[in-house]
């Protein structure tokens, strides 16, 4: 079955801009998590949606957002850039926990560059 | 708050020997323990999960084992080949109904070079 699908894989941003990245989980996975992975700070969680609804965040500031859709589709929005973020973006789709062993499958990524 | 260490950082050895990656978790109540594999500028692949009540598992020439008492896992790597050379992670999920919904938190990585 098809695994976790990021798009796009590559984006060049200005400062001030805003992005949007998309997720599509593994069919049947309702739980949505994103990282962000940087080489001083590794990776680090950013949030986690099931059933739309944002269930966990990590500790990033307002500019980054996500949702989740109807058929487990999510996205994540970063609003006004930073050099700063620039960094893989990693999203994990799973089953839900205490539904399962809930093991986390990543997608390729999308390599944000702030410029 | 759970924190994830991995030791040592990077690790390099010859073909064919048999190596060991360490991974030590604070907060013993995790509910699973997951060994992925990163190639540079990729995303990462699920090598072993380990369930909370689990000791151990074995995939082809993985094992990896669970000691939650000592807050311990190790992944054994048998007979190692240069294209196992990448960066190994484990990461720690919290149970649901502590709050930790999908929050995996990672250890900073070994990279692995296996030489010819």
């Amino acid at each position: 079955k098809a695994g976790v699908t990021q798009t796009p894989r590559y984006l060049i941003k200005t400062r001030g801009q805003q992005v949007t990245l998309s997720c599509s989980p593994i069919s049947g996975h309702r739980s949505v998590s994103w990282y962000q992975q940087t080489p001083g700070q590794g990776l680090q969680f950013l949030f986690e949606y099931f059933s739309e609804t944002q269930r966990n965040k990590g500790n990033f500031p307002g500019r980054f957002s996500g949702r989740q859709f109807s058929n487990s589709r999510s996205e994540m929005n970063v609003s006004t850039l930073e050099l700063g973020d620039s960094a893989l973006y990693l999203c994990a789709s799973s089953l839900v926990p205490g539904q399962g062993p809930a093991e986390a499958f990543f997608g390729q990524g999308t390599r944000l560059t702030v410029v | 708050k759970q924190e994830v260490t991995q030791i040592p950082a990077a690790l390099s050895v010859p073909e064919g020997e048999n190596l060991v990656l360490n991974c030590s978790f604070t907060d013993s109540a995790i509910y699973n323990l997951q060994w992925f594999r990163q190639d540079p500028g990729k995303g990462l692949t699920s090598l072993l999960l380990i369930q909370s009540s689990q000791r151990e598992q074995t995939s082809g020439r993985l094992n990896a084992s669970l000691d939650k008492s000592s807050g311990r896992s190790t992944l054994y790597i048998a007979a190692s080949q240069p294209g196992d050379s990448a960066t190994y992670l484990c990461a720690a999920l919290g149970h649901f109904y502590s709050g930790n919904t999908g929050k995996l938190i990672f250890g900073q990585g070994t990279t692995l070079q296996v030489k010819p």
